[in-house]
């Protein structure tokens, strides 16, 4: 297909571990998004990358989080020291990223459960 | 302060009827854009229908139609004609600023369509 891929669809870790999560943003879109979505609760906003740089990273709760996209396609969440607080679904988006086509379009998610 | 407000957590609605979920918004800012999202039960969050803030006329996409009242700081959905595949939580979202793609996300509203 050619949406947004996210891997794992699911991931199962213990307090403490570190994890990283994946996407695969849609052919030629050069941003790329990643909110967190709490149960019954409204995406909220973490990272936005244009190209290979992180135009914004000011919803990185701390800096347990963090985020790469090294060659301005695939991006990989990186989670140090997991609590059980960082249990949620992380959606990962991308647009064009160009003004007046900057409809995002997201992925299946991560569901992460810390145990 | 909460920059999307959507008031009605669930809402029941008959099948063929037509529902509006509410949503307001606050910003300071002349460039903005609107955007509403259905996700199912399945969790991926998919794109219905997108409205700017210097756009004139009210977006529609199909049975989807945006009603946009920029004095009033409103930009309800109105879903027509609903079908049982209509069930899903709806989200509000919004854009600020000319540059700035993030997205400002609503609490959501649950939309449960009855045969």
């Amino acid at each position: 297909g050619a949406g947004v891929s996210q891997t794992p669809s699911n991931k199962v870790t213990e307090k403490g571990k570190y994890v990283e999560l994946r996407c695969d943003p849609i052919s030629g879109h050069t941003a790329l998004y990643w909110y967190r979505q709490s149960l019954g609760q409204g995406p909220e906003f973490l990272i936005y990358f244009q190209g290979t740089g992180a135009a914004d990273d000011s919803g990185l709760p701390n800096d347990r989080f963090f985020a790469v996209r090294p060659e301005g396609s695939v991006s990989t969440l990186k989670i140090q020291r997991t609590e059980r607080g960082d249990s949620a679904v992380y959606l990962c988006a991308s647009s064009l990223g160009l003004a007046g086509q900057e409809t995002q379009y997201f992925g299946p998610g991560t569901r992460l459960l810390v145990l | 302060a909460q920059k999307i407000t959507q008031t009605q957590p669930g809402m029941f609605v008959q099948e063929k009827e037509a529902v509006t979920l509410d949503c307001t918004y606050d910003t300071s800012d002349q460039s903005y854009g609107l955007f509403w999202y259905k996700q199912p039960s399945s969790g991926e969050m998919i794109f219905l229908i997108y409205q700017g803030s210097y756009d004139e006329q009210n977006a529609t996409e199909g049975r989807y139609s945006l009603n946009f009242q920029k004095a009033r700081k409103s930009a309800n959905l109105v879903i027509s004609a609903s079908q049982l595949g209509d069930s899903a939580m709806y989200f509000c979202a919004m854009r600020e600023g000319y540059n700035d793609y993030k997205l400002s996300f609503g609490a959501g509203t649950t939309v449960t369509v009855r045969a």
